[in-house]
């Protein structure tokens, strides 16, 4: 299976802060990413798909890059709702996996 | 609005087999386009995408949990439902059911159900 590694596992930050969060994949997956944001009790929501399309009705201050092996996902302005933990995850190939998450904590 | 409803057992006994439903609201899984899919997340968070299948009843299942799992669809009630037998101890986590959307080829799963925790437990 393809391992998808986000780092860091978890970071502290502060409203209004500008936040990057990494993952790479084991193995080139092209732009095959996606990228869910999961707050505490819920089921996960679609942020990006595709490695940089915003879903529709997620803020623009969220956004997405990469391709190959490595991928970010930014907050440009962190906000109070937007504490939670975050997933990649690649569908390039046949079994689709996720990455273990990182938790955005204040 | 569409939305998935999940259904089923929360408490489930060592080598029995668990029965999960998941009913699409307001779209039709008949219309195609989308793939039906299952995931679970242990108490850790870790995500495990089980498996999927189409309106047609195409299925395909996560290597590691194949010998196990079945996946079927029922579009009279615009359903498609999980089984996974043999269930352990380690089968104990949160089941979610979602659609696969697509674009350009890249999958991605963009509606979810609301999810179903599911302890194995004599």
């Amino acid at each position: 299976d393809i391992q998808m590694t986000q780092s860091p596992s978890s970071l502290s930050a502060s409203v209004g802060d500008r936040v990057t969060l990494t993952c790479r994949a084991s193995q080139n997956v092209a732009t095959n990413v996606n990228w869910y944001q999961q707050i505490s009790g819920g089921a996960p929501r679609l942020l990006i798909y595709a490695s940089s399309t915003l879903q529709t009705g997620v803020p623009s201050r969220f956004s997405g890059s990469g391709g190959g092996t490595d991928f970010t996902l930014t907050i440009s302005s962190l906000q109070r709702e937007d504490f939670a933990t975050y997933f990649c995850q690649q569908t390039y190939y046949s079994t689709w996996t996720f990455g273990q998450g990182t938790t955005v904590e204040i | 609005q569409e939305r998935l409803q999940q259904s089923g057992p929360g408490l489930v006994k060592p080598s029995q087999t668990l029965a999960l439903s998941c009913t699409v609201f307001n779209a039709s899984i008949s219309s195609g386009g989308h793939y039906w899919t299952w995931i679970r997340q242990y108490p850790g968070k870790r995500l495990e995408w089980i498996g999927y299948i189409y309106y047609s009843g195409v299925t395909y299942y996560n290597p590691s949990l194949r010998s196990r799992v079945l996946i079927s669809v029922d579009t009279s009630k615009n359903q498609f439902s999980l089984n996974l037998s043999s269930l352990t101890a380690a089968d104990t986590a949160v089941y979610y059911c979602a659609r696969v959307g697509a674009v350009v080829g890249i999958r991605y799963f963009d509606l979810w159900g609301q999810g179903a925790q599911v302890t194995v437990s004599s």
